[in-house]
């Protein structure tokens, strides 16, 4: 069935340096999400992504979607202490389909 | 719109018994999902609905698992009889269509079968 891996599966950055997590998939995607979801609480959606190579800001928060529709990316810039939490991608085969989600990057912050 | 809600936050139980999960989605929205989250496996879907039906439930790990939907509000994930790994936190989404639309996930159900 359809995969989705997220590398890396955890990250500790010094504040104020930059943090990237990755996903791919091992089918062609309709579309794809990203969810933040803070320690002890539930997933919250960020970012929806449907065009080849589209790229979407929101603050210091960049989001990418590949060529091929198989992989996609968040980069954020200057982390800060309120970006701690897991980032979870999570794909779509097609508008009907549910989301499989990868097992997300879980960000520390370091102050 | 107080968004997806759900009950209980925490649940213990012993092993055998019976659990009821809940949960109250968004008014509108067509589709429910119930996912499970845990260190091991992440976030893995056990069934959805589609305007109250069951559309997929491959995701239900067993007998012992199952879901209804009586109406547009409401649905319960029952456990019966729970197991020690069953423990995890269950979470219940809603969205409003089938594209373009993020999932609104409720706070979720801590639960722990001892």
């Amino acid at each position: 069935g359809q995969q989705v891996m997220q590398i890396p599966q955890y990250q500790h950055v010094q504040e104020g340096e930059d943090f990237t997590t990755y996903c791919n998939s091992s089918t062609t995607l309709s579309n794809i999400q990203w969810y933040k979801q803070r320690p002890g609480g539930h997933p919250v959606f960020l970012i929806q992504l449907v065009k080849s190579g589209e790229v979407k800001k929101q603050k210091r928060l960049t989001f990418q979607f590949g060529e091929a529709k198989k992989n996609s990316s968040l980069h954020i810039t200057a982390t800060q202490t309120t970006d701690v939490g897991t980032y979870f991608c999570a794909g779509g085969i097609s508008g009907n389909t549910p989301l499989v989600f990868g097992k997300g990057t879980r960000l520390s912050v370091i102050a | 719109d107080a968004g997806v809600i759900q009950s209980p936050r925490h649940e213990v139980t012993e092993m055998g018994q019976e659990v009821t999960l809940r949960c109250k989605p968004i008014s509108g929205h067509d589709y429910l999902f119930w996912y499970r989250q845990t260190m091991m496996r992440g976030l893995e879907l056990l069934i959805y609905f589609n305007n109250n039906v069951p559309i997929d439930d491959s995701g239900m790990p067993e007998d012992r698992f199952s879901a209804k939907m009586p109406n547009a509000s409401f649905s319960t994930l029952k456990i019966q009889p729970s197991e020690p790994r069953d423990s995890a936190v269950y979470f219940c989404a809603s969205r409003p269509g089938p594209v373009g639309y993020g999932y609104t996930f409720g706070s979720g159900t801590r639960l722990t079968v001892v």
